[in-house]
C-alpha cells in the first residue's frame, strides 16, 4: 500500500532562518507532488507541484523553492524565512489514471516563524 | 483563471442535514473533489464526482453538480457530533483519463459545527 510521510510535525524557526521540509512517498512510482500552505483563517493554496524527477512548477511568486531530487522525494526550502511564512505545509500525492485521481496527503508540518 | 469559493462557517443542529456549497470558474475542470480535514489533520477524501456527472450519493453523502451554473455542493444527512470539521471543495484541471499534469485547486474551506 502507499504512504506518504511527512517531517518534521512541527517546527518553530527564527525569521531569516533557512528552511527544508520532506516528504516521500512509498509504494508508488512516478506520482505527481504537491506542496500546499494553509495560512490561519485561509484556505489551501497551492505552491509547488511536480510531475516527475526535476520538474517543478511554481504557482505564486514567493520565498520558497521546491526540489524533487528522487521520483518519490519532495522537498520544501527557503533560504531567509520571512514571519508570512508561518502556516501549515502540507505534501501530497496523485496518481494520474483512470478512474483514481484523488489526492492523498500527508499529516502536515505546522511551521511558525518568529 | 481558477478559483474555487465557499463560504466560510456553517453551523447545523445534530441530526438535520448540512448542505455545504461551493463555485468554481474554470469550464475545463474534469474533476471536483469534497476533502474533510479534522483539526490538526491532513485531508482526506471524502468523494469526488466526474465532470459528466450530475449526482453521486455515497450513504450519508450527495453530492450535485450544476455544471452550467459551475457550482457544486455536498449534503451530508443526519448531521453527527463526528462530521465536525473543515470541508474543501476542489477542482482538477487536465485531462481526464491519463494526464502527465494536473493541478488540484482548492477552495478555502467551510467550518461545519454542530449544535445539539
Amino acid at each position: 500500500s502507499q504512504t506518504i510521510h511527512q517531517w518534521p510535525a512541527t517546527l518553530v524557526q527564527p525569521v531569516g532562518s533557512p528552511l527544508s521540509l520532506e516528504c516521500t512517498v512509498e509504494g508508488t512510482s512516478n506520482p505527481n507532488l504537491y506542496w500546499y500552505r494553509q495560512a490561519a483563517g485561509r484556505g489551501l493554496q497551492l505552491l509547488f507541484y511536480s510531475v516527475g524527477i526535476g520538474q517543478i512548477s511554481s504557482e505564486v511568486p514567493q520565498n520558497l523553492s521546491a526540489s524533487r531530487p528522487q521520483d518519490r522525494q519532495f522537498i520544501l526550502s527557503s533560504k531567509k524565512l520571512l514571519l508570512s511564512d508561518s502556516g501549515f505545509y502540507l505534501c501530497a500525492w496523485r496518481m494520474i489514471r483512470a478512474g483514481s485521481t484523488e489526492a492523498f496527503f500527508g499529516q502536515g508540518t505546522r511551521l511558525t516563524v518568529v | 483563471g481558477e478559483d474555487v469559493e465557499q463560504s466560510l462557517f456553517l453551523s447545523v443542529r445534530e441530526g438535520d442535514s448540512s448542505v455545504i456549497n461551493c463555485t468554481y470558474t474554470d469550464s475545463s475542470s474534469t474533476y471536483l473533489y469534497w476533502y474533510k480535514q479534522e483539526p490538526g489533520a491532513g485531508l482526506q477524501l471524502l468523494t469526488y464526482i466526474f465532470s459528466n456527472m450530475d449526482m453521486k450519493q455515497d450513504q450519508r453523502l450527495t453530492v450535485l453538480l450544476n455544471k452550467k451554473d459551475k457550482h457544486l455542493s455536498l449534503r451530508i444527512a443526519d448531521t453527527q457530533t463526528g462530521d465536525s470539521a473543515i470541508y474543501f471543495c476542489a477542482e482538477s484541471m487536465g485531462q481526464r483519463g491519463y494526464s502527465s499534469a494536473s493541478k488540484i485547486i482548492f477552495g478555502s474551506g467551510t467550518r461545519l459545527s454542530i449544535r445539539p
